[in-house]
């Protein structure tokens, strides 16, 4: 089973800030098949990123994924209020699909 | 619009079972297979296996295998996700989401259904 390992645990920032979230692998993860996800108190996950770096349908331009093989990450460019949030990272490179323990952006 | 529509909260003495239920539309039901993911309360995201709807085929997480089981009725585009035996560390937010095909991202989720396991 491929272990993600998401660093920070929490980022303290303001908005307008940008935000780099971290995303590790344990081992390759084929093909770049990683996902990010925002969630947010009371709601269900909600995709923003897969295949490392394409951008879900609806997705604002200010987030941006990249990375390859075991290292991988999620940028915010210029925070708004609403991306306050916990952003968990999962791959589906394996058959054994696991995720991250997340990150939470919090304001600063 | 695709949404998935989960059935309400659950509360189960240990050693029971759950039955959660999952009601697709806005979208062909068949084409796309429906995975579940648990929750624990202040914890992180944990895959429990998929259901390919079109074949009733499924594959589960080596964890849940032998307690989990999923099924579907395509005539209510309905997916089921039973967990027997439960134990309180299986007090959880139980999520459906929609997956493209078989080990996959998962795109949308379901509202979640809060399944409460206490004596």
């Amino acid at each position: 089973e491929i272990v993600l390992t998401q660093s920070p645990a929490t980022l303290s920032l303001s908005p307008g800030e940008r935000a780099t979230l971290s995303c590790g692998a344990s081992q390759s993860v084929s093909n770049s098949y990683l996902a990010w996800y925002q969630q947010k108190p009371g709601l269900p996950p909600r995709l923003l990123i897969y295949d490392a770096s394409s951008r879900a349908t609806g997705i604002p331009d200010r987030f941006s994924g990249s990375g390859s093989v075991t290292d991988f990450a999620l940028t915010i460019n210029r925070l708004e209020p609403e991306d306050f949030a916990v952003y968990y990272c999962q791959q589906y490179g394996s058959s054994s699909l696991t995720f991250g323990g997340g990150t939470k952006v919090e304001i600063k | 619009q695709v949404q998935l529509v989960q059935s309400g909260a659950e509360v189960r003495k240990p050693g029971a079972s759950v039955k959660v239920s999952c009601k697709a539309s806005g979208y062909t039901f068949t084409n796309y297979y429906i995975d579940w993911v648990r929750q624990a309360p202040g914890q992180g995201l944990e895959w429990m296996g998929w259901i390919n709807p079109n074949t009733g085929g499924t594959n589960y997480a080596q964890k849940f295998q032998g307690r989990v089981t999923m099924t579907r009725d395509t005539s209510i585009t309905t997916a089921y996700m039973e967990l027997s035996s439960l134990r309180s560390d299986d007090t959880a937010m139980y999520y459906c989401a929609r997956d493209p095909r078989a080990f996959n991202y998962f795109d949308p989720w379901g509202q979640g259904t809060l399944v409460t396991v206490s004596s």
